[in-house]
């Protein structure tokens, strides 16, 4: 089945460092999502890819769509307290399935 | 403000209780989905409905039935709830299925409870 693997699984930052986190896949997807879920709340739509090499900006996040159509990252810059939750990415294959990453725990040292 | 809307946001029920979950979405999407998430886990797809058409995840267990009764309205029917029924389960929607925007678009959650 597909593969997509999500990495790292938890980041532990200071409050105004920069975050990465990247999402590949095993096959070709055409559209990358990015969702943050807050505890107790349904994931909430942040960046929405849809063209290999595509770079999408939304305020402080950045999310780009890898030009080989099997990878993805989001960058976080100047990380505040609210951007603590977790993070998914998920790709759309050519059978509009959408694939889930594992998530990425984002924590902010106090 | 168009949404998507989910009642209750909590839910309690006992060992094989039947328990329905309700879903609602002013946005006129033509597809809604049901998933099921577990602590620290992925969302996981159940079923969908685009429009009328419903169509079930291969691996989703029996024990789960939808209704879609009209465009705004879904309902997820857990017919003998199990303890390892316990989840958030999350609906979500989208205006299409396969055309170019197909973003889905999240309510908050039913935190269901198994006793």
């Amino acid at each position: 089945g597909q593969q997509l693997n999500q990495s790292p699984q938890s980041m532990f930052i200071q409050e105004g460092e920069d975050v990465s986190m990247n999402c590949t896949s095993s096959s070709i997807f055409n559209t990358w999502l990015w969702y943050k879920q807050d505890p107790g709340e349904g994931p909430v739509l942040l960046i929405a890819l849809y063209k290999a090499g595509e770079l999408t900006s939304n305020g402080r996040l950045t999310a780009q769509f890898g030009i080989t159509r099997k990878d993805s990252f989001l960058n976080i810059s100047a990380s505040i307290p609210s951007d603590v939750g977790i993070y998914f990415c998920a790709g759309r294959d050519s059978n509009y399935q959408l694939i889930w990453g594992a998530g990425t725990k984002l924590i902010i040292k106090p | 403000d168009a949404m998507v809307i989910q009642n209750p946001r909590y839910q309690v029920t006992q060992f094989g209780k039947p328990v329905t979950l309700s879903c609602s979405q002013t946005l006129n999407h033509n597809v809604m989905y049901w998933y099921q998430q577990k602590s620290s886990q992925a969302p996981k797809l159940l079923f969908h409905y685009y429009d009328k058409d419903f169509n079930n995840e291969a691996d989703t267990p029996d024990n789960f039935q939808s209704r879609r009764p009209n465009t705004s309205f879904c309902f997820l029917d857990i017919r003998s709830p199990g303890l390892g029924d316990a989840a958030m389960y999350l609906c979500a929607t989208s205006r299409d299925r396969s055309s170019g925007v197909n973003e889905q678009f999240f309510g908050p959650g039913t935190r269901l409870t198994v006793l």
